[in-house]
């Protein structure tokens, strides 16, 4: 079964400038997450997306960051224009997890991007 | 104070050694609890879920005291191949929102 996959793995972007990551989940899931990591910190929730509605969001800094996964398959997460402070690993996460069951799911991680922001 | 908290170490320890990593969380509505492994510059993988009455895979045990909202996972024998970060993860519910700790960094020597 194919993993998560996350492109590109690495990006170099000086302050200011926009930037964006994909990500496509396993084949399925119907829940999506997006996480910053921060060097030296445990990886802290962005956004999670039901199919290609917004569960959770509290956390995304809406000024600058955006999200969207318009059929309910893959994603982008987009910085927009981007701070030193952003300079992080961001993972996305896909489980098959469905709204209101109650039940809890294990999340699959992608590789991640390591973005650092100059 | 942060929800999930952990003692960031690192803890160095021989091959062979018995470890020991706590962790408390704050939210007594959390449900589930878990251990994740994240090696260095690699993706969090889930390395087993916490149960009040305690669970064990392996060299590897978990507890859970809810009363103390305490966490704790001990690695038996430790072997090179457990260097890695351990991350303490709390479930907070119908959402399958996951709470992560800072990590525990062990490495162990030869």
């Amino acid at each position: 079964e194919a993993g998560v996959a996350q492109s590109p793995r690495y990006k170099i972007i000086e302050k200011r400038q926009s930037v964006a990551f994909w990500c496509n989940p396993i084949s399925g899931h119907a829940t999506l997450y997006w996480y910053q990591q921060i060097l030296g910190q445990g990886p802290k929730l962005l956004i999670q997306f039901q199919n290609n509605g917004v569960v959770d969001d509290s956390q995304l800094p809406k000024d600058r960051f955006s999200a969207e996964r318009l059929k309910g398959v893959d994603s982008t997460l987009k910085i927009q224009p981007a701070k030193l402070e952003d300079s992080a690993v961001y993972l996305c996460a896909s489980s098959p997890l469905s709204r209101g069951t109650g039940g809890t799911y294990e999340q699959y991680f992608g590789p991640g991007t390591r973005l650092t922001v100059t | 104070r942060k929800e999930v908290e952990q003692d960031p170490g690192p803890f160095n320890v021989p091959e062979g050694a018995t470890v020991a990593f706590n962790c408390t969380y704050s939210n007594s509505a959390s449900q589930s609890f878990f251990w994740y492994r994240q090696d260095c510059r690699k993706e969090p993988k889930l390395l087993m879920s916490v149960y009040s009455s305690g669970n064990e895979d392996g060299r590897f045990t978990a507890q859970l005291n809810r009363a103390s909202q305490y966490i704790s996972l001990l690695i038996r024998d430790s072997k090179l191949s457990d260097s890695a970060t351990y991350l303490c993860v709390v479930n907070r519910g119908a959402t399958n929102k996951l709470i992560f700790g800072t990590g525990t960094l062990l490495a162990v020597q030869p």
